[in-house]
């Protein structure tokens, strides 16, 4: 079973303060994903990763920077933190593969005050 | 705007009963992927149908797909309490080698006993 595992799961953060969410997965999957979501607009990617070193921006990456240190973690960092982006956020793993699965994590819900 | 999108967005149902959750989507795809969130959880996919196929079947879901009128369709049978979750579908799109999937904003399932 694919597992993909996030930290915190729950984060309260000021206004202006940095704030980094951490994803592990044991899968060996090359590419990772971060996503958020809100209430009524489903799922949106914010970066992604092909593989340790590399990281892309997706639909929505402003106000948010990524790293992906090794192959097994891969992190998002909100260096200014607004209520804005108050959300939940998910990790994702997945293969290289235009039709593999994505495994998501079971999120981290963060709230910035 | 949304390139994927779900109808209806909610759906109430008695146990035993079917149901069916419909898809539209914008873009040429590859794939058409179907995800179950439920609550407190991360996504989890149910079926992956590619664009050439017309029907992938898994145990009691039926997903079907029409490109000429970029349209699909996920039935459950026999329905279960369990199967109370956010369904969204996912598109892979053509023409790139990102493998990212544009999800839709989900459809509420409720399943009563």
């Amino acid at each position: 079973e694919a597992a993909v595992t996030q930290s915190p799961r729950n984060k309260v953060a000021v206004t202006g303060g940095k704030v980094t969410l951490s994803c592990n997965q044991t899968n060996n999957h090359n590419n990772m994903y971060w996503y958020r979501q809100d209430t009524g607009h489903g799922l949106r990617l914010i970066h992604y990763s092909y593989g340790a070193g590399s990281t892309e921006k997706g639909d929505i990456p402003d106000g948010y920077k990524a790293s992906r240190p090794s192959q097994e973690n891969f992190s998002l960092i909100l260096e200014l933190a607004t209520p804005s982006q108050t959300s939940v956020y998910f990790c994702a793993s997945g293969g290289t593969g235009v039709q593999d699965t994505q495994y998501f994590g079971p999120g981290t819900r963060l709230l910035v005050l | 705007s949304q390139l994927a999108e779900e109808n209806p967005w909610a759906l109430s149902v008695h146990e035993g009963e079917s149901v069916t959750v419909n898809c539209s989507y914008k873009t040429s795809i590859t794939a058409l992927q179907w995800y179950r969130q439920k609550s407190g959880e991360g996504p989890a996919q149910l079926i992956l149908i590619r664009s050439n196929e017309r029907e992938k079947r898994n145990g009691r879901l039926r997903a079907t797909l029409d490109t000429s009128s970029q349209s699909s369709s996920l039935s459950i049978t026999a329905t279960r309490c369990e199967d109370t979750a956010v369904y969204f579908c996912a598109t892979v799109d053509s023409g790139g080698s990102n493998y990212k999937l544009t999800f839709g904003k989900g459809t509420l399932l409720t399943v009563t006993p």
